[in-house]
């Protein structure tokens, strides 16, 4: 069964730091692959994906991933933190066509 | 962002009433979920429907009924609920194409409280 570990249930950077969301997967099968961003009182809205192709992946607002099968890892990263930066990350992979297998989830503060 | 819409936004409901959180999707998808978000634990998924049938079913206790009664709508139908059932519940849709790389698009939730 595919599975999801995000390191670091809490980051905190400054304001213009390097963001980096760390995510782990295993996965018997090719993954695709998601991060998702969650806003205070909102749902889960998509940032990016990996499905086949180029395993860097560029998403909305800044953020990429870079899908590594070497190291089963698929970190996201943005150069530049913004305030409304601030919110909390889900990396996810499917198992199975319908099946979305979340990981713990990481909590970004962006400090001034 | 109005694709997926669920109401009511809040809800405090006692363990022994009866209530229903509904979703609505805007976006033509043809596969809707029920997740359950807890404080400290990942999104679990609840239920799966595709094409208006249930394909999934998690193990989650009877005391939640699930209804799709077309592509576009989804239930949530709660009866005599633990105040541990306390989270917020999250509805996405999705466009099944095949494969599992389909984006599910979620709406903003319910959240529930049980006293």
């Amino acid at each position: 069964a595919q599975s999801v570990t995000q390191l670091g249930s809490h980051v905190s950077v400054s304001e213009g730091a390097l963001v980096l969301l760390r995510c782990n997967y295993s996965s018997s099968v090719p993954p695709y692959l998601f991060w998702y961003v969650q806003y205070p009182n909102q749902g889960l809205q998509l940032l990016l994906k990996y499905t086949t192709g180029a395993t860097l992946v560029k998403g909305i607002n800044g953020f990429e991933a870079e899908f590594k099968k070497s190291e089963t890892s698929f970190h996201l990263t943005k150069p530049s933190a913004h305030m409304s930066d601030a919110a909390e990350y889900f990396c996810a992979v499917t198992q199975g066509a319908q099946k979305l297998v979340f990981g713990q989830g990481t909590r970004l503060t962006i400090n001034p | 962002e109005t694709g997926v819409t669920q109401t009511p936004r809040h809800l405090v409901m006692g363990m022994t009433n009866k209530k229903s959180l509904k979703c609505e999707q805007h976006l033509g998808h043809n596969a809707m979920y029920w997740y359950k978000q807890s404080a400290k634990k990942p999104l679990e998924l609840m239920f799966v429907y595709s094409l208006e049938e249930r394909v999934e079913n998690n193990s989650v206790p009877s005391r939640f009924s699930p209804e799709c009664p077309n592509s576009s709508h989804l239930f949530l139908h709660l009866h005599t609920l633990q105040p541990e059932d306390s989270a917020l519940y999250l509805c996405a849709s999705s466009q099944l194409r095949g494969g599992g790389a389909d984006t599910q698009y979620f709406g903003p939730g319910t959240r529930l409280t049980v006293l």
